[in-house]
């Protein structure tokens, strides 16, 4: 049972243009999001995350928006660079986990490619 | 500061053998991770250890094991090795603190023939 989605396994987006990823997670205990991006042959790096007491978070070109309601998040990335293009995965953190006993679940990632 | 560093980073391996991957985690970090990566499966979780103690644990046969030293660490075992286990074999570690970020090291192609 996934309980991060990625529903979108590929994105392809014309440079400077916006790339909007989404992901959708069922489970209500979940209050702390990340974003990943990875490389072939590397290990995925750390982009941007958002608590669940905010519903926006932005760090440059990168903005994470969180809809709690509808248990859904999105990445905005503005303009698109091809430098972008790789894999996003994003990753779900649980309240229920006691003290440092954090958990991330894993959405299966998309695969964006910007076309210069 | 050093990042995760993962030995050896390319393996051939052949069908039944079994096979030991590294994990040096991040100075101060006391939890690791073990993922695995094959095309359109994501990222699979294998197991966590978190000071010489596993207590997270995904679900994978008991073929995968690992374990945690005293100086953080870590080491990943497959057993008698299937095609199927070839993949990206990746480690993350986590500082001890409220943070959840995991950092990543760049992994262990694992081909299996």
């Amino acid at each position: 049972d996934q309980q991060v989605k990625q529903n979108s396994p590929s994105l392809s987006v014309q440079e400077g243009r916006i790339s909007i990823l989404n992901c959708d997670y069922t489970n209500s205990m979940f209050d702390y999001f990340l974003w990943y991006k990875k490389y072939p042959a590397e290990g995925p790096t750390f982009l941007i995350s958002i608590s669940s007491i905010k519903d926006k978070n932005e760090d440059g070109r990168f903005t994470v928006f969180l809809n709690k309601s509808a248990k859904h998040l999105s990445l905005h990335i503005v303009p698109s660079q091809p430098g972008d293009s790789a894999v996003y995965f994003c990753a779900a953190s649980d309240v229920s986990s006691v003290g440092n006993n954090r958990k991330l679940i894993w959405g299966l990632g998309t695969s964006l490619a910007v076309n210069p | 500061k050093a990042g995760v560093t993962q030995t050896p980073r390319y393996l051939i391996k052949t069908r039944g053998q079994q096979v030991t991957l590294s994990c040096s985690p991040i100075s101060g970090h006391r939890s690791v991770s073990w993922y695995q990566q094959t095309p359109g499966q994501g990222l699979q979780f294998l197991f966590e250890y978190f000071s010489e103690t596993q207590r997270n644990k995904g679900n994978f046969p008991g073929r995968f094991s690992g374990r945690q030293f005293s100086n953080s660490r870590s080491e990943m075992n497959v057993s008698t090795l299937e095609l199927g286990d070839s993949a990206l074999y990746l480690c993350a570690s986590r500082p001890t603190g409220v943070g959840t970020e995991a950092f990543f090291g760049q992994g262990t192609r694992l081909t299996v023939v």
